[in-house]
């Protein structure tokens, strides 16, 4: 199994720009979540889905969208970028709401 | 809304034991305590989370009260590989899985 596997690992945007973060997982698990973690800080929760067609805001869900079509994809969607979504993005998914599977990161610059 | 407290930093030593103390006042009845660790450029890893008394894994024991409102997390014989930070989060099914909230973290440096 892969895990959970995010692409890009880095991306730099220009304000005003618009990106979509791909995420996937191998695990069959109905729960996925975005997650973004800037520097020092602790991770805050953007959209989590419990299935597919099923999604609902986290703690910080401004300037971003997402879709869950299938079980395995769950892109987060940035439309016109801005300097403040600088960070560092993680996706994660779950069999359960509480023990979560990580996948490396995407390091995003927004200049 | 469960909140957690945790030391912001601990330093140790190789080969030491390294207990690391979170405070969870108003947990809720059906919560779980959940670690995790990170480490530099890396996603969060789980740990190890339990109800009440203890668990323990390959990696670590978790330590809980019979009040619940605090839960440590014990760590033998620290090498240097352990230096990172240590997420406890507290939350389950019925409070709601957008309710797991990571704070700052115990960044726990262990020294040669």
């Amino acid at each position: 199994n892969a895990g959970v596997t995010q692409t890009p690992k880095f991306r730099i945007l220009k304000i005003g720009q618009s990106m979509t973060l791909q995420c996937a997982q191998d695990m069959n698990h109905n729960y996925m979540y975005w997650y973004r973690q800037d520097p020092g800080m602790g991770l805050k929760l953007i959209y989590y889905s419990v299935g597919a067609g099923i999604t609902d805001k986290g703690e910080v869900p401004n300037g971003y969208n997402v879709s869950r079509s299938t079980t395995e994809d769950f892109p987060l969607r940035l439309e016109l970028a801005a300097p403040s979504q600088t960070s560092v993005y993680f996706c994660a998914s779950s069999h359960e709401p509480d023990t979560q599977y990580f996948g490396p990161g995407t390091r995003l610059t927004v200049l | 809304l469960a909140k957690t407290t945790q030391p912001i930093s601990m330093d140790s030593y190789e080969g030491q034991e390294v207990n690391i103390t979170c405070s969870h006042n108003n947990i809720a009845t059906n919560d779980y305590i959940t670690w995790y660790q990170q480490f530099p450029s890396q996603g969060p890893r789980f740990i190890i989370q339990g109800y009440k008394t203890k668990v323990t894994n390959e990696v670590a024991s978790l330590f809980i009260p019979a009040d619940r409102k605090s839960s440590t997390l014990s760590l033998p014989r620290v090498s240097l590989s352990d230096t990172a930070v240590y997420y406890c989060l507290v939350g389950g099914f019925v409070s709601g899985y957008n309710k797991l909230i990571f704070g700052a973290g115990t960044r726990l440096a262990v020294h040669p």
